[in-house]
């Protein structure tokens, strides 16, 4: 069975960092891309960032870009999300967030972590 | 960036009947090569995370109940829930894949009438 769990969330300062993790199970973590997708309280899904199976390719979403880096480490089945310069609109729950296999379409899901930034 | 549409906001419908939720594209995203739509549909209900329905615009992900169809090409897009279920009130996203920033429509809202 795929699982994800993210952890790493908690409670920080505007122009603060902090570290996101996914820790994955059920298949072979090195041969997917995988993605970060975030939900702000009460408002939609946004897509932030995503990484190749090898690390070759990465994206990002404009509003992170320059502030967030996403990197894996297959030997540890982890992915992960370092945001530095945190705002207060980053503030929102992060999943991490797997395809299907067949199209890019994001399959698997974890429960998510909340971020939140506030003085 | 691609810029996803979703209509309308949100919609009541009675149990059993239709409800169609139309999603559209700021450009095209059938990719030529395999004539495929790179658009997928999830539904969201509160407190979980997302669920994968649809994919390809039609090919429902294993396991969704048939109720659920998608169609559609190029920039315009429709997800139908052909009889509508209780347990089918949820905020449901159109996404597009084709470019490398993935972006996801505002949601649209499904409750009981």
């Amino acid at each position: 069975e795929v699982q994800l769990v993210e952890s790493g969330g908690g409670l920080v300062k505007p122009g603060g960092s902090l570290r996101l993790s996914c820790a994955a199970s059920g298949f072979t973590f090195s041969s997917y891309s995988m993605n970060w997708v975030r939900q702000a309280p009460g408002k939609g899904l946004e897509w932030v960032s995503s990484i190749s199976s090898s690390s070759s390719y990465i994206y990002y979403a404009d509003s992170v870009k320059g502030r967030f880096t996403i990197s894996r480490d297959n030997a540890k089945n982890s992915l992960y999300l370092q945001m530095n310069s945190l705002r207060a609109e980053d503030t929102a729950v992060y999943y991490c967030a797997r395809d299907n296999g067949i199209a890019v379409a994001l399959c698997y899901w974890g429960q998510g972590t909340l971020v939140t930034v506030s003085s | 960036d691609i810029v996803m549409t979703q209509s309308p906001d949100s919609l009541a419908v009675s149990l059993g009947e239709r409800a169609t939720i139309n999603c559209k594209s700021s450009q095209s995203v059938l990719y030529s090569s395999n004539n495929k739509n790179y658009l997928a549909w999830y539904q969201q209900k509160p407190g979980q995370p997302p669920k994968l329905l649809i994919y390809w615009a039609s090919t429902r992900e294993s396991g969704v109940p048939d109720r659920f169809s998608g169609s559609g090409s190029g920039t315009d897009f429709t997800l139908t829930i052909s009889s509508l279920q209780a347990e089918d009130v949820a905020v449901y996203y159109c996404q597009q894949y084709y470019s490398t920033i993935f972006t996801f429509g505002p949601g649209t809202k499904v409750d009981i009438k």
